[in-house]
């Protein structure tokens, strides 16, 4: 099991703030994920990493930003939120040297109003 | 390009009664399938995977899954469902050819006592 935080697991904010979504792990999984998730509905991947410095957009097209600096932590960014960023988004990782499975974290519940 | 497709939204059963959810996938190269749980404002847990070797495999909370490589498909069963099994359910394929992974629509189960 891969040891996956991700803080604010709730967040309620205004139109046009900025926000950073926090995930970090202990496992030292060298592939991490941003999925975005509405309640109860499929998850779409938004953002992708395969190391340090490294960067993908995933399938969904989105306006927030990531970045890898460590292995550790992969923080996504909205630089000014809008309502239609209200949704779940769900942090994963992976070990691709010795597993196959993605291990997610519990989420974070963000609303804009 | 790997897919999987759950044709179900929702199963209903009665609590005591065996359970399938059912999936199918579509890839190029060999499979990797894997099956998570969600339930109610968490993230994914992971039940299950087929990597290769026996057909029939066992998962977490006495869920089993069977490979069918001529039938493309790995539906989820329970012998005998309980109340607290009720959540949203994801089929998942890697592909090792291109090494994404993919995620099904999610199907809701539902058991009532």
């Amino acid at each position: 099991e891969a040891d996956i935080y991700q803080t604010p697991r709730y967040l309620v904010i205004g139109t046009g703030k900025k926000i950073t979504l926090e995930c970090s792990q202990t496992m030292g999984h060298d592939k991490m994920y941003w999925y975005q998730q509405d309640p109860g509905m499929e998850l779409h991947l938004i953002h992708y990493s395969y190391g340090v410095n490294s960067t993908e957009k995933g399938d969904l097209s989105s306006e927030s930003t990531v970045s890898r600096i460590r292995t550790e932590h992969f923080p996504l960014t909205l630089e000014s939120a809008r309502p239609s960023h209200t949704s779940q988004y769900l942090c994963a990782t992976r070990d691709s040297r010795s597993g196959n499975t993605i291990y997610f974290g519990e989420g974070s519940w963000l609303t804009v109003v | 390009a790997q897919s999987v497709a759950q044709p179900e939204d929702q199963v209903n059963v009665a609590e005591g009664n065996p359970l399938t959810v059912k999936c199918t996938y579509s890839v190029s190269g060999n499979p990797y399938l894997f099956w998570y749980v969600q339930y109610p404002n968490r993230g994914l847990q992971f039940l299950l995977k087929y990597i290769t070797g026996d057909n029939l495999v066992k998962g977490s909370y006495g869920f089993e899954a069977e490979f069918n490589k001529s039938q493309t498909s790995f539906h989820l069963k329970k012998p005998s469902a309980l109340v607290s099994d009720s959540a949203l359910y994801f089929c998942a394929v890697r592909d090792m050819m291109n090494n994404d992974m993919r995620f099904g629509a999610g199907t809701r189960l539902t058991v009532k006592p």
